[in-house]
């Protein structure tokens, strides 16, 4: 079974540009979870979306939104990005909302210049 | 706030050694705790558990959980240089898939 993936994996933009990242999850798997690394805040929830709803959110502003589609890909975009925004976001994949193990993604390592 | 602490930060240990890691939890509506091992890039999941003092094991790691004392902890017996990696301990509550995550154990295995 393939597992979960993310496109693109690497990625460089200007401060106040935004961006979009995409996330397709493990065959089956319905519920998508975002979340940033940085080594200062280590690792920190951003949403997590189910049925194309978002059911949770972590404590990030506004420029922070995600959808998911009716094939459970996720998408994330921030928009105006700032410097601070340069972490990897990863995305990970369970086959439910109820309390499963999550499988995460490789990544996508946002550098903001 | 939910909060998730990993001690030690750091370890250093030498090929053969066990070693044990420490994992607390303050998480209000506690369901379950995961274990994560991060080498480069993704965590790769190790374990959940969700039951008081029911021991998990795979391989040379074995993982338990004590829900009265909040905390788990991690063993690695007879550990090799692939060991080495970063370890993260997650915890949920009852909201659904909000995962806390701790700072993580950064774990060196000296051949």
């Amino acid at each position: 079974k393939a597992g979960v993936t993310q496109t693109p994996r690497y990625l460089i933009k200007t401060r106040g540009q935004q961006v979009t990242l995409s996330c397709s999850p493990i065959s089956g798997h319905r519920s998508v979870s975002w979340y940033q690394q940085t080594p200062g805040q280590g690792l920190q929830f951003l949403f997590e979306y189910f049925s194309e709803t978002q059911r949770n959110k972590g404590n990030f502003p506004g420029r922070f939104s995600g959808r998911q589609f009716s094939n459970s890909r996720s998408e994330m975009n921030v928009s105006t990005l700032e410097l601070g925004d340069s972490a990897l976001y990863l995305c990970a994949s369970s086959i439910g909302p109820q309390v499963y193990e999550q499988y995460f993604g490789p990544g996508t390592r946002l550098t903001v210049t | 706030e939910d909060k998730v602490v990993q001690s030690p930060l750091s370890l250093v240990v030498h090929e053969g050694d066990t070693v044990t890691l420490n994992c607390s939890y303050e998480v209000t509506n506690f369901r379950s705790l995961l274990w994560y091992k991060q080498e480069k890039k993704a965590p790769t999941f190790l374990f959940m558990l969700t039951s008081s003092g029911i021991e998990k094991k795979s391989g040379r790691l074995s993982s338990i959980l004590d829900k009265k004392e909040l905390f788990s902890i991690l063993n690695i017996t007879a550990t090799q240089t692939g060991d080495s990696a970063v370890y993260l301990c997650a915890a949920y509550n009852n909201a659904g898939n909000m995962l806390t995550f701790g700072g993580g154990t950064r774990l060196m295995v000296k051949p």
